[in-house]
């Protein structure tokens, strides 16, 4: 089944303890993205790649870091996670950018 | 950036009712999708439709890109329909989808 997975789905963590979500396509798609999603402030881009070791900043990108290492994976790293990181965090995928775009499940993280 | 509105915020149906949600977008795009969140919170794809009509099951979408709008229609609507239906557009550089505030369908039996 084509698919985007994230794992882990739910995650509660404290401040300060680095901490990966990942993510992995099996569609052989070039575009990955991540956004997050918040109440009252929608969803929003983190980080995208449009092919394997090319990577580039979304609109919140602070605290945060990715890598693309192969094409089917595409990891978030919290190097040292804060409260104002908890949210609903969603991985996508595409061919390429302008064509549709497929979502993970969600992982829904709680920084205390 | 582009600016995406959606209409109405919030809509409330009694079920078997149809509806019809709008997306306004402020600039070309060569991507567009609908999606609708569950209670889960999970984003299930409905449409890519950067123009043209598409039509699955009691669902059908049309954006006019010309004029810069989308719409989507459910018809007949039923209970599980309820939750967010968002609206995102995209155009490359930045390569990003730019969501709608969302639409909130509560469908009552």
């Amino acid at each position: 089944e084509a698919q985007v997975t994230q794992n882990p789905r739910y995650l509660i963590t404290v401040t300060g303890k680095k901490l990966t979500v990942t993510c992995s396509q099996n569609m052989n798609h070039e575009y990955m993205s991540w956004y997050r999603q918040d109440p009252g402030l929608g969803l929003r881009q983190i980080y995208y790649s449009m092919n394997v070791e090319v990577t580039d900043k979304g609109d919140v990108p602070e605290g945060y870091k990715v890598s693309r290492k192969e094409k089917r994976n595409f990891p978030l790293i919290l190097e040292s996670p804060s409260p104002n990181q908890t949210s609903l965090y969603f991985c996508a995928s595409s061919l390429y950018f302008a064509n549709e775009q497929f979502f993970g499940p969600g992982t829904r993280l709680t920084v205390l | 950036g582009i600016q995406v509105e959606q209409s109405p915020p919030d809509l409330i149906l009694q079920e078997g009712a149809n509806s019809t949600l709008r997306c306004n977008f402020s600039d070309s795009v060569n991507n567009l999708q609908w999606f609708h969140q569950n209670p889960w919170g999970q984003l299930i794809n409905l449409f890519y439709i950067p123009s043209g009509t598409k039509q699955n099951g009691r669902l059908s979408a049309t954006t006019v890109a010309t004029e810069r709008y989308s719409l989507l229609y459910i018809s007949s609507s039923q209970t599980t329909d309820s939750g967010v239906y968002f609206c995102a557009v995209g155009r490359g550089p930045p390569r990003k989808l730019v969501f709608g505030a969302g639409t909130i369908l509560r469908v009552k039996s």
